[in-house]
Order: C-alpha cells, then sequence, then structure tokens
C-alpha cells in the first residue's frame, strides 16, 4: 500500500493525558499536512511540513499542541494534557512540492476521544 | 483569509438522476486551485475533480463536472446519472498554488435507490 497511513486509527484517552499520533506519507511527496476535523464539520489546517521543516502553524495549534517531521519521512502530532475539545478527527495529507499538480492525498485519520 | 461556503448542509437525489452542489469562495488572490473532495462514511478522504483557476473551461471527469464563475467566485459540483456509491459527504475546498487547502463544512449527499 503506498497510501498515506495513519497510527492509531482510534484513540480513548482520559483527559490530562498525552497522546502521539503518526502519520507516514507517500514516500516521495515532500509536502505533510495536519488537519483536524470535528463531526459534521469540514477540515481545519493545523500545520504543514516541507521536508523536516515546520513552515506554517495555524493558531489553532496551542502550546499543548506539537507536530514534528525530524527526518523528512514520517511525522508525528502531540497534544499534552488532552482536553475534551480535543476530540476530533485527525487527518493527515501528503503533496508534491511545488506549485502545479500538488494534489493532496489523505490518510485515513485518527479519531481521538477524550473522556 | 479566504474562507469557503457551502450553504447545502444536505442534498438528496434519486438514483440516475443529476444533483448539483453549490459552493463560494472569498480570495483576493488570482491563481489557485479549487477542489471537490469525497469523504464516504468512515473512509478516507479522495479527490473528485480540480479546477485551475486560470483556466476558462470547466473540469469534467467522466460523471463528475464543475460550473467555475470566477468573477461570481463560485465552483459548484454537477454530478450526473447518480449512483448508491456516490452518496457521502462533499467538500469543497480552495488552495493558494503550494499551500494548504481551506475547506467548507460540507454538503451530505444521499442517494435514494
Amino acid at each position: 500500500d503506498t497510501g498515506v497511513s495513519q497510527d492509531p486509527r482510534h484513540k480513548i484517552t482520559k483527559r490530562g493525558q498525552n497522546v502521539t499520533f503518526r502519520c507516514d506519507p507517500i514516500s516521495e511527496h515532500n509536502r505533510l499536512y495536519w488537519y483536524r476535523q470535528t463531526l459534521g464539520q469540514g477540515p481545519e489546517f493545523l500545520t504543514y511540513f516541507q521536508n523536516e521543516a515546520q513552515l506554517e502553524k495555524s493558531r489553532l495549534l496551542s502550546d499543548r499542541f506539537s507536530a514534528e517531521r525530524p527526518k523528512g519521512s514520517f511525522s508525528t502530532l502531540e497534544i499534552q494534557r488532552t482536553e475534551q475539545g480535543d476530540s476530533a478527527m485527525y487527518l493527515c495529507a501528503s503533496s508534491p512540492a511545488g506549485t502545479v499538480n500538488t494534489e493532496a492525498f489523505f490518510g485515513q485519520g485518527t479519531r481521538l476521544t477524550v473522556v | 483569509a479566504q474562507t469557503v461556503t457551502q450553504s447545502q448542509p444536505e442534498m438528496s437525489v434519486q438514483e440516475a438522476e443529476t444533483v448539483t452542489l453549490s459552493c463560494t469562495y472569498d480570495t483576493s488572490e488570482s491563481d489557485y486551485y479549487l477542489f471537490w473532495y469525497k469523504q464516504p462514511p468512515s473512509r478516507q478522504m479522495i479527490l473528485v475533480i480540480r479546477q485551475e483557476a486560470y483556466k476558462q473551461q470547466n473540469a469534467t471527469e467522466n460523471r463528475f463536472s464543475v460550473n467555475f464563475q470566477k468573477a461570481a467566485k463560485s465552483f459548484s459540483l454537477k454530478i450526473s446519472d447518480s449512483q448508491l456509491g456516490d452518496a457521502a459527504m462533499y467538500f469543497c475546498a480552495f488552495q493558494e498554488y503550494g499551500n494548504k487547502l481551506v475547506f467548507g463544512a460540507g454538503t451530505i449527499l444521499r442517494v435514494k435507490s
């Protein structure tokens, strides 16, 4: 399977715990994006990387959120001290670099439930 | 900041009929991409169709076509000969070249047999 993969698919955690999600992009894609999607809404941009550099972060990304892409391949998204409002689907997408043919391919997402 | 508005929370269509989903957007940019993505229940989002803003010709992919009105900032999706497998949430999205996607709130499409 050469698509975008995310792990885990589902995560239930208690409020106040830390969680970490992983995304493996399509191997030749330089760009990697994280989005958050709440029930019945469209995905909202969180952050993106070009190779290992984090180029943009949304104001939605509070200081409890941190993302890394240490070797320009897979990425992790960590949420510290989770809150009930963090419950959502976290989507990862990857795309080639450049300004043309930049179709984003999405993973199946990680559904986080904070209880 | 760019915004994308989908004014139809839910639409229904009879199998084999045609349905149009609406989308408007706001931007000051002149060059950008527009997309329609499909998200089936519990499955990943997939690209349905894309439109480059500099192209006047409307994009078409088999049963899917768009009506792109740049001056009006309108980008509707027409699905012809609707099939049961078309039932999903559809998102309209805007992208500056090489940048993040900005999504609308989505339209749930139900297909009746």
